[in-house]
């Protein structure tokens, strides 16, 4: 299974872009990278997913390089109600493969 | 709100006891994953089930089982708790977006 890397915490102020990047140096050609954002005391809940390139959708970006050993998830001008722990995944289909390391403690300051 | 819901939302429990956790997935999905995680950390994946058919297993011991019924439903039982049991227990379910995992709220289990 494909180990992840990511900072364990990182400071933002709001209407910041903020960049997580996720290290995942012996990623398998069929895993797919997901980002996750879990707030406390809640269920983590799926932010965006990607296998290459750039992927948008109306929370987040991710991008992808061609070699596909890191990946970064932009949370465009983040608000207070960003302040959460977000996960990187790899992993193939079927979830019993996604392991979820420690993930990145985002805190977002007025 | 991702339509999966999960019973009891807390529950206090002595060490060698047994407990039964619920799940009802979202609906559609017949796929249901269980999650452990203790404070400060990430989830960790207990197992799958997939159309009643244990489909992947974590890191865990036999004391954790579970069950995955006709109406896609599921139960984590643990038995013989032990005080590392303590956790907030997630399950999530999937649907044809494979990848995709909806979770619910979780069960914080306090093990004395």
């Amino acid at each position: 299974l494909a180990k992840t890397t990511q900072p364990i915490s990182m400071d933002s102020y709001e209407g910041q872009e903020v960049n997580i990047t996720c290290s995942h140096n012996n990623i398998a050609t069929n895993d797919y990278i997901t980002w996750y954002q879990q707030f406390p005391s809640q269920g983590p809940r799926f932010i965006i997913q990607g296998y290459k390139t750039k992927v948008t959708n109306e929370v987040a970006s991710l991008f992808i390089p061609a070699d596909r050993k890191s990946s970064t998830l932009s949370l465009p001008r983040v608000s207070l109600s960003d302040t959460a722990v977000y996960y990187c995944l790899v992993g193939p289909g079927g979830g019993q493969n996604f392991v979820f390391g420690p993930g990145t403690r985002l805190s977002v300051l007025p | 709100e991702t339509g999966v819901t999960q019973s009891p939302t807390h529950l206090i429990k002595t060490r060698g006891q047994q407990v039964t956790l619920r799940c009802s997935s979202q609906s559609g999905h017949n796929t249901v994953s269980w999650y452990q995680q203790a404070l400060g950390q990430g989830p960790q994946f207990i197992f799958q089930y997939y159309r009643e058919e244990e489909n992947g297993r974590g890191n865990f011991p036999p004391r954790f089982s579970g069950l995955q019924f006709p109406n896609y439903s599921s139960e984590l039982n643990v038995n013989a708790l032990e005080l590392d049991d303590s956790a907030l227990y997630l399950c999530a379910s999937q649907g044809t977006d494979y990848n995709e995992q909806f979770f619910g709220p979780g069960t914080r289990l306090t093990v004395l």
